[in-house]
């Protein structure tokens, strides 16, 4: 079947920080990849997506790049503020492999100080 | 991109007491959405799918009769938890896939903070 992992929270980071929250995937098909936000009492908001291999997805500084050879999305951010605080959800849909109900990570928090 | 609005955003009820939640998909027609729960610092756990016109599919351990799900159109979901207990105070999120050959991202609701007293 289809999972998503993430790395384990909270990431703390300073101001202006770089930035990555790495994600590995395994499914049957060819499937895309998402990255959502969710902040503080609020609903998941897509940040980003890529629907094949080598695809960049970016932004708000924000940018994954869809690989298919290390079956990986990796979110990255050159330089992080504090309102980046919220958490990363990395997520995938795949409906080659029989149904679009998208699969989540677990999630990771990302903490950014002034 | 697309809108999906949940109602309402927040609740407080009293234990034994029902509460609806809607999840409509405001300008494109959703024959599947699905509903989902988030306990605190957790991920999203799948309830439920809703099918537009047939009954939904529950997930393993979520009980249909507890939290009963009518998908009346192809643009409203409705989330009923029924005799409420203070087990179910959480955050509940539906969202919604036009699907087609090419998978396409989930547009979340709003979300809806319960809390049952």
């Amino acid at each position: 079947g289809n999972s998503v992992t993430q790395m384990e929270g909270p990431v703390t980071l300073s101001e202006e920080a770089f930035l990555t929250i790495n994600c590995t995937y395994t499914a049957t098909g060819y499937p895309s990849l998402f990255w959502y936000v969710q902040y503080p009492g609020e609903g998941l908001q897509l940040l980003l997506k890529a629907t094949k291999a080598d695809d960049k997805g970016s932004n708000k500084g924000f940018e994954a790049t869809y690989r298919k050879e290390t079956t990986s999305f990796h979110l990255e951010k050159g330089s992080v503020q504090v309102s980046d605080s919220a958490v990363y959800f990395c997520a995938l849909s795949d409906p080659a492999g029989g149904s679009y109900i998208p699969t989540f990570g677990r999630g990771t928090s990302l903490i950014v100080h002034p | 991109g697309a809108v999906v609005s949940q109602h309402p955003s927040r609740v407080i009820c009293k234990s034994g007491t029902s509460v609806k939640i809607e999840c409509r998909s405001l300008d494109f027609q959703a024959t599947t959405m699905f509903w989902y729960r988030q306990f605190p610092k957790q991920s999203l756990m799948l309830m439920a799918t809703s099918n537009e016109g047939s009954k939904a599919t529950y997930e393993q351990g979520v009980e249909k009769d507890k939290f009963l799900i009518n998908h009346a159109s192809l643009t409203l979901s409705t989330l009923t938890v029924t005799s409420a207990h203070p087990e179910d105070s959480s955050f509940y999120i539906c969202s919604a896939s036009m699907t087609g050959p090419v998978a396409t991202e989930a547009f979340f609701g709003q979300g809806t903070r319960l809390t049952v007293v």
